[in-house]
C-alpha cells in the first residue's frame, strides 16, 4: 500500500522566518501527493498537489512544495511565515492499490508560528 | 452556502445507543467519503461512495452503516456505540473516484463522544 510518513509532530518557527514541513512517501507507480491543512475545529483544506510536470508546486496562502523523486520527498515550505499560518499539516498520497482511489494520510505535524 | 455540511456538529451519547450523522454536498460531486479522526488526530478512511455505490469499505465493524439516499447525500448510522467510537467524524466529496487527480472537500466535522 501507498503511505506517507511526516517525521515532526511539531515545528515552531518565527514569524517571518521560513518553514519548512516535511513529508516522504512510498508508492509504486507514480506518486500523486497533496498537502492539506486542518484548523482547530475545522475540517481540512486543500492546499496543493503534485500529479506530474514541474517538481515545485505553488499553492494556496503562499505555500509551496518540491517534489524530490530521488528523496522520495514532499515538504511543504513558504518563505515566510505568519501566525496565522499555525495550524495542522497533512500530507497525503493516493492510493490505487484496492478497489478505488482513496487518500492516505500521514500522522500530521503541528506548525506553531510565534511572533 | 457551504459545500459539505455534517450535522450534527457535536453528539455525546451513552455506550449502547444507536446514533446517525449526516452529510450533503452542494458542489455536484460524484463520490463522498466518510473519515474517522482519532484523538491523536490520525484521519483514516472508512467509506467512499460513487453515485450511490458502495466502492470503499475499510475494515470497519458492522455496526457502522452508511447509506446514501442519492450522490449528494451520505449519511452513517452507528449502532450500539462503544467509547472507542469517540472521535470526529469527516464527511468528504471530490469530482470522481476513478482518477483521483483532484482535491477532496472536507466538511467541518461531527465529533462523537460516547461515555
Amino acid at each position: 500500500a501507498q503511505s506517507v510518513a511526516q517525521p515532526e509532530d511539531q515545528v515552531n518557527v518565527a514569524e517571518g522566518n521560513p518553514l519548512t514541513v516535511k513529508c516522504t512517501y512510498s508508492v509504486s507507480g507514480n506518486p500523486y501527493l497533496f498537502w492539506y491543512v486542518q484548523y482547530p475545529n475545522r475540517g481540512l483544506q486543500f492546499l496543493l498537489k503534485y500529479i506530474t510536470g514541474d517538481n515545485l508546486v505553488k499553492g494556496s496562502y503562499g505555500f509551496e512544495a518540491e517534489f524530490n523523486k530521488s528523496q522520495t520527498s514532499f515538504h511543504l515550505k513558504k518563505p515566510s511565515a505568519l501566525v496565522s499560518d499555525s495550524a495542522l499539516y497533512f500530507c497525503a498520497v493516493r492510493d490505487n492499490t484496492g478497489t478505488a482511489s482513496k487518500l492516505t494520510f500521514g500522522t500530521g505535524t503541528r506548525l506553531q508560528v510565534t511572533l | 452556502d457551504t459545500a459539505v455540511s455534517q450535522t450534527p456538529k457535536y453528539l455525546v451519547t451513552q455506550m449502547g445507543n444507536d446514533k446517525s450523522i449526516k452529510c450533503e454536498q452542494n458542489l455536484g460531486h460524484d463520490t463522498m467519503y466518510w473519515y474517522k479522526q482519532d484523538s491523536k488526530k490520525f484521519l483514516k478512511i472508512m467509506f467512499s461512495y460513487n453515485n450511490k455505490e458502495l466502492i470503499i469499505n475499510e475494515t470497519v465493524p458492522n455496526r457502522f452503516s452508511p447509506k446514501s439516499p442519492d450522490k449528494a447525500h451520505l449519511n452513517l448510522h452507528i449502532n450500539s456505540l462503544e467509547l472507542g467510537d469517540s472521535a470526529v467524524y469527516f464527511c468528504a466529496s471530490s469530482q470522481d473516484s476513478g482518477d483521483l487527480t483532484g482535491e477532496l472537500f472536507f466538511g467541518e466535522g461531527s465529533r462523537l463522544t460516547v461515555l
